[in-house]
């Protein structure tokens, strides 16, 4: 069945860069958007941004456009997210999510990786 | 970006007992050329990833359970437990895909009363 396993916890000084992975599996990696949403401790989700598995078009939120890059590796089916410039408040858990529906831009998520718990401390 | 305001922040309700969890977009999320509701929800247990219910706004997603539904139109949205069960502690989201810049509501943690 279709799943995503994502990457291991990691604790960053501020100022440091993390890059995270997603492993995709059980469906055609090309053809569903993968997305990226984090949820700080105790709040909500908040959305960062998309990567289009089969071209590499991304989007970002406005949040976080200056400070993340989204990258794929096809061949492993593997989605990347690196994010720079870390500080105090990006203490949270990434998630990486997939769209419901192939080949199109808008959808829920359907698919959710486990969550990679972020810590930036020093 | 759109805001997503979801009401209660909280609700306790009995066993058997009905739960009630309504959400408001701060602009339409319906895409006019193809008449879609682009809301979801989502149910998330201490721990979890979040897990679909809803989608299109009132479309159950696979496998989720009859006592879950959706409706709404525009910008009001509600979720309903139509009897509410142990398992169904939770913190439940709404999100909209209808812009380019999604958002998710605040959440509304429900708990057996």
């Amino acid at each position: 069945q279709a799943q995503l396993v994502q990457s291991g916890a990691e604790m960053k000084e501020p100022g440091a860069s993390v890059k995270l992975s997603c492993k995709a599996s059980g469906y055609t990696f090309s053809d569903y958007n993968i997305h990226w949403v984090r949820q700080a401790p105790g709040q909500s989700l908040e959305w960062m941004g998309r990567i289009t598995a089969g071209s590499g078009n991304t989007r970002y939120s406005q949040n976080f456009q200056d400070r993340v890059t989204f990258t794929r590796d096809t061949s492993a089916t593997t989605v990347y997210m690196e994010v720079i410039s870390l500080r105090s408040e990006d203490t949270a858990v990434y998630y990486c999510a997939r769209l419901q529906t192939p080949l199109i831009l808008a959808a829920a998520f359907d698919i959710w990786g486990q969550g990679t718990m972020v810590t930036v401390s020093s | 970006d759109i805001v997503m305001t979801q009401s209660p922040d909280s609700l306790a309700v009995s066993l058997g007992e009905r739960a009630t969890i309504n959400c408001k977009s701060s602009q339409s999320v319906i895409d006019s050329s193809t008449n879609k509701k682009c809301l979801a929800w989502y149910q998330q247990k201490t721990g979890q990833p979040p897990k679909l219910l809803i989608f299109s706004a009132s479309s159950r997603e696979s496998g989720v359970p009859d006592r879950f539904s959706g409706s709404g139109s525009g910008t009001d949205f509600t979720l309903t437990i139509s009897s509410l069960q142990a398992e169904d502690v939770a913190v439940y989201y709404c999100h909209q895909y209808y812009s380019g810049q999604w958002t998710f509501g605040q959440g509304t943690k429900v708990e057996i009363k």
